[in-house]
């Protein structure tokens, strides 16, 4: 398997754009992740899906972040509008079993100016 | 509600130095997992080590060593003989186990500097 993974691996956008990364997961991995990275903040978890359904979604920072998993195989999210804090290394990582290591994509790098 | 706690920043040794890394966590669940990972200066984050709540055996792999301590909520890591390669954020994680429900959350990394 290919691993996870990202794209773009980065992104520059003006702010009020509407931006969207994408990830797919390590195939047959029932588990996904979607962390932010921030040098104050360290690796946040944003939401997480088990079986394409949202099962945590308390980190995701307000209501102009959204996430979706059509299949299993998917996985988006989206900030719309943009603002220039949410410029940060976004991480998506999938995992088999809930006592398994996550696996993570090589990471979007998103600047928002 | 899971937490875990690199109270280290950032550490800096000279190369062949022992450094241990400590982490602190804390959870209400009697099974969990604990984990370390590697983010190297490439960015990409490597997984090192996982430990279950049920496993309280100390692990060896060539130089890192890993103490699992129950009774004082702690996992550390420890890097024998450094080099320059060690150089990297080291990330702690735990996951609760609680049927669907498996957040994994990580602590917010130590930057570990191996000088020459």
């Amino acid at each position: 398997d290919a691993g996870v993974i990202q794209s773009p691996r980065h992104e520059v956008t003006e702010m009020g754009q509407e931006v969207t990364l994408r990830c797919k997961p390590i195939s047959g991995h029932d588990y996904l992740f979607w962390y932010r990275q921030t040098m104050m903040r360290g690796l946040e978890l944003l939401i997480y899906f088990n079986n394409n359904v949202p099962i945590d979604d308390s980190g995701m920072p307000e209501d102009r972040f959204s996430a979706k998993m059509p299949n299993a195989s998917f996985s988006t999210l989206k900030i719309q509008p943009s603002e220039p804090r949410d410029s940060a290394v976004y991480f998506c990582a999938s995992r088999s079993q809930d006592y398994t290591e996550a696996f993570f994509g090589q990471g979007t790098r998103l600047t928002v100016v | 509600a899971q937490k875990v706690t690199q109270a280290q920043t950032e550490i800096s040794v000279v190369e062949k130095e022992d450094v241990t890394l400590d982490c602190v966590y804390e959870t209400r669940d009697t099974t969990y997992y604990l984990f370390w990972y590697k983010q190297p200066p490439s960015g990409e984050l490597v997984f090192l080590i996982r430990r279950n709540s049920f496993d309280e055996q100390n692990e060896i792999s060539g130089r890192y060593s890993w103490n699992f301590q129950k009774s004082t909520s702690s996992f550390n890591f420890t890097i024998t003989a450094s080099q320059v390669v060690d150089s990297a954020v080291y990330f702690c994680a735990l996951s609760e186990v609680t049927g669907a429900n498996s957040k994994l959350t990580f602590g917010k990394g130590i930057t570990l500097s191996v000088r020459p």
